[in-house]
């Protein structure tokens, strides 16, 4: 069974500083792999959909890149911003149309 | 991208009523729609799969007879929590997704906080 875990639980950085957060899974027969955005008693907001044959997606200053064969991956923030403060949470799916399987999400912080 | 709703977007009730959500998919077809719970600062947990039509698929640990889910189109989803207790208070978020195939995206509701007293 897929189980998906993020590193740190929490994290904490000044304004500016690129930063890399991270996802691993036990199951490398992945279908997709989702970041996603929860501020808090909100719902979840996409951010970065990566399909098993691809590597990486990019959106404005997010990158999030897939590693298969190490069970792994990152979410890349570049020049971090207050607003950027949120829960993000990494999520798998083994096979089309099934549910995600997440992670426990980072917790981001960033101050100014 | 696509949008899904949730109603309401909370609600108390006292222990021992029943609280139905509506998870809606505004402009698109869901054939399948996906139910999760999340407690206080925990991750979003399955609790069933919704599929247009057939009956839903829950997930070990989660009584059927106690969250009752409908689909009965293919733009609306309902769960509803029976006889609820303070341990059912928690966030539940839907999410559906469109079409059939290999769609790789879900889109989720903006979830219901349910505080049971």
């Amino acid at each position: 069974k897929q189980e998906v875990t993020q590193i740190p639980a929490a994290l904490s950085v000044p304004e500016g500083e690129n930063l890399v957060l991270n996802c691993s899974f036990t199951d490398s027969a992945i279908y997709n792999l989702q970041w996603f955005r929860q501020d808090p008693g909100k719902g979840l907001t996409s951010l970065l959909l990566i399909q098993s044959s691809q590597r990486e997606q990019t959106s404005g200053r997010l990158n999030a890149s897939l590693d298969k064969s190490s069970g792994r991956s990152t979410l890349y923030i570049a020049a971090s911003q207050p607003g950027d403060s949120a829960t993000y949470l990494c999520a798998a799916t083994n096979q089309a149309g099934t549910a995600l399987i997440f992670g426990k999400g980072t917790t981001l912080s960033v101050s100014s | 991208g696509a949008v899904v709703s949730q109603h309401p977007s909370w609600v108390i009730c006292k222990s021992g009523t029943s609280v139905k959500i509506e998870c809606r998919s505004l402009d698109f077809q869901a054939t399948t729609m996906f139910w999760y719970r999340q407690f206080p600062k925990q991750s979003l947990m399955l609790m069933a799969t919704s599929n247009e039509g057939s009956k839903a698929t829950y997930e070990q640990g989660v009584e059927k007879d106690k969250f009752l889910i409908n689909h009965a189109s293919l733009t609306l989803s309902t769960l509803t929590v029976t006889s609820a207790h303070p341990e059912d208070s928690s966030f539940y978020i839907c999410s559906a997704r469109f079409g059939g195939g290999a769609s790789p995206e879900q889109f989720f509701g903006p979830g219901t906080r349910l505080t049971v007293l």
